[in-house]
C-alpha cells in the first residue's frame, strides 16, 4: 500500500533551535518525494522535492531509501517557518494515472 | 495573472441539497486535483483528472462527483449522499509527468487554489 506517515501532529521548538520534521513513506517502486507548506492565511506551496536536491529557506530533506524516510530538516528555526508541513509521495503509477498522496501533516510552532 | 481560481469561497448548504465548487486554472495544466482537508487527517484525495474527458476516483470518491469538459475547469459536486460534507476543499492542478523516471522541470509539481470551506447547516 502507498502512504505516508507524519508521527508528530505538532512541532514546538523554541526560536533558533533545530528542527526535524519526520515522514516515512511506503511504496514499492521508486519514490519522488515533497514538502509542502502552508503559511498562515496562505495557500499551500510546494516548499521542496527530493530530486531537487535544493535547500529552501534552510530547509533541507534527504531520501533514505533504506529507512524509507524523508526528514525535512533546518539547523535554526525562525518564527516565521510556523506553518502546518505536509510531506506527499507520487504514487498510484497505473494506466497512464500518477498522483500525490499527503500525510497527515506536521504543525510547526516557533515560539520566541 | 496565472493560477488557480476556486469558488465561492465560503458555501453553506442545508442538509439534502447538493452544491458544486468551482475550480478554474489558466496555468495549461493537464493534470486537476480535489483535496479535501479535515484538521489532523491532511489531505485526501477526492477526484483527480489528467486529461478532458477522463477522470478518476481517488481515496474518498463516495458521495461526490466531478467533470473535466474543459482543461481550464474541473467543478467538483457534493451530494447528499456525503455524510460529513463539512469540509474544506482544496483544488490544484500540475503538469503531468507520464513515465515514472521523468524528472522534468514543474511535472507533478502541484499548484493549490485558496480553497472553499463548506459548512452543512
Amino acid at each position: 500500500a502507498q502512504r505516508v506517515t507524519q508521527p508528530e501532529k505538532l512541532l514546538s521548538v523554541f526560536k533558533g533551535a533545530p528542527v526535524e520534521l519526520k515522514c516515512n513513506y511506503s511504496y514499492s517502486g521508486s519514490p519522488e518525494l515533497f514538502w509542502y507548506v502552508q503559511y498562515s492565511r496562505q495557500r499551500l506551496q510546494l516548499l521542496l522535492r527530493h530530486i531537487s536536491r535544493e535547500s529552501i529557506k534552510g530547509f533541507t530533506a534527504d531520501l533514505n531509501k533504506g529507512e524509507t524516510s524523508f526528514h525535512l530538516k533546518k539547523p535554526f528555526a525562525q518564527e516565521e517557518d510556523s506553518a502546518m508541513y505536509y510531506c506527499a509521495l507520487l504514487g498510484g503509477f497505473s494506466g497512464g494515472y500518477n498522483k500525490l498522496i499527503f500525510g497527515a501533516g506536521t504543525r510547526l510552532a516557533v515560539h520566541p | 495573472d496565472g493560477g488557480i481560481t476556486q469558488s465561492p469561497k465560503y458555501l453553506f448548504r442545508k442538509e439534502g441539497q447538493n452544491v458544486t465548487l468551482s475550480c478554474e486554472q489558466n496555468l495549461n495544466h493537464d493534470a486537476m486535483y480535489w483535496y479535501r482537508q479535515d484538521p489532523g487527517q491532511g489531505l485526501r484525495l477526492i477526484y483527480y483528472s489528467q486529461i478532458v474527458n477522463d477522470f478518476q476516483k481517488g481515496d474518498i470518491a463516495e458521495g461526490y462527483s466531478v467533470s473535466r469538459e474543459k482543461k481550464e475547469s474541473f467543478p467538483l459536486t457534493v451530494t447528499s449522499a456525503q455524510k460529513n460534507p463539512t469540509a474544506f476543499y482544496l483544488c490544484a492542478s500540475s503538469i503531468v509527468g507520464r513515465d515514472p523516471s521523468y524528472h522534468g522541470s514543474g511535472a507533478n509539481v502541484l499548484t493549490f487554489g485558496a480553497g472553499s470551506r463548506l459548512t452543512v447547516l
